[in-house]
C-alpha cells in the first residue's frame, strides 16, 4: 500500500514564527503536492514538485515555500506564520507515469493564534 | 481559467441510488477523478475517466461527458458509511483543480 505521512496532526503555532510542515511517501513517486482545505473552498494547491529540488508555484503559493531535497520527502514552509494561514494541510504525491490518481497523507490541522 | 461545481449537500436514504453531478469549465481537460473523504480523513481514489461514457466499479459508477464539461458519481445500494464529501477534480497539464466538494447524508 502506497503510504504517505506527515509530521503532525494537529500544530499549534504563534503569529510570525516560521513553519515547516513535513510530507514523507514511501512508494517512490516523481510528484509531490502540497494543498490547503478550508470549508466552502475545497482543496487548493499550495506548491508541486516534479523532481527533485524542481518546484512549481500552485494557485496560492503567496506566503509560502517549499523545499525537496529527496525525492521522498516534500516540506512546506510557512516563513511568517499568519492567522489566515490557519487551515488543514494535505499532502499528496502521484506516480509520474501514466497512473494518475494522487494518494494523499492524513493531513496536518495547523492554528495559527 | 478553471471554474468546478458540485451541489454542496445531498441527503439520501439508505438502500438507495444517489447522483452527484460535477460540471467543470477548464483551460484544458486531461481526465476527471473523484474522490471520497470521509469526515477528519484524507481523500481517497474513486475513479478517473478520461474518455466519454460510464465506468462501472462495484457500487460505484462514474460517467463523463466532454462535450458538456459535466460528470457524474452514481452510488447504488447506499450504506451508511457512505456518508462522506465526495470531490470532483478536473486534471490540466499534470495538476488537479478541486470543486467544493458535495457532502452526502445517508439516513436509515
Amino acid at each position: 500500500d502506497v503510504k504517505v505521512t506527515q509530521s503532525s496532526r494537529y500544530l499549534v503555532k504563534r503569529t510570525g514564527e516560521k513553519v515547516f510542515l513535513e510530507c514523507v511517501q514511501d512508494m517512490d513517486h516523481e510528484n509531490m503536492f502540497w494543498y490547503r482545505q478550508d470549508p466552502g473552498l475545497g482543496l487548493r494547491l499550495i506548491y508541486f514538485s516534479y523532481d527533485v529540488k524542481m518546484k512549481e508555484k500552485g494557485d496560492i503559493p503567496e506566503g509560502y515555500s517549499v523545499s525537496r531535497e529527496k525525492k521522498e520527502r516534500f516540506s512546506l514552509i510557512l516563513e511568517s506564520a499568519s492567522t489566515n494561514q490557519t487551515s488543514m494541510y494535505l499532502c499528496a504525491s502521484r506516480n509520474g507515469g501514466g497512473a494518475y490518481e494522487q494518494y494523499f497523507g492524513p493531513g496536518t490541522r495547523l492554528t495559527v493564534t | 481559467g478553471q471554474n468546478i461545481d458540485q451541489p454542496t449537500e445531498m441527503t439520501a436514504t439508505e438502500g438507495a441510488i444517489v447522483q452527484i453531478n460535477c460540471t467543470y469549465q477548464t483551460s484544458g481537460f486531461n481526465g476527471l477523478f473523484w474522490y471520497q473523504q470521509h469526515a477528519g480523513e484524507a481523500p481517497t481514489f474513486l475513479s478517473y475517466n478520461v474518455l466519454d461514457g460510464l465506468e462501472e466499479k462495484g457500487r460505484f459508477s462514474s460517467f463523463l461527458s466532454r462535450s458538456k464539461g459535466y460528470s457524474y458519481l452514481l452510488l447504488k445500494e447506499l450504506q451508511m458509511k457512505d456518508s462522506a464529501s465526495y470531490l470532483c477534480a478536473v486534471l490540466n497539464a499534470g495538476k488537479s483543480t478541486f470543486g467544493d466538494g458535495t457532502t452526502l447524508t445517508v439516513k436509515p
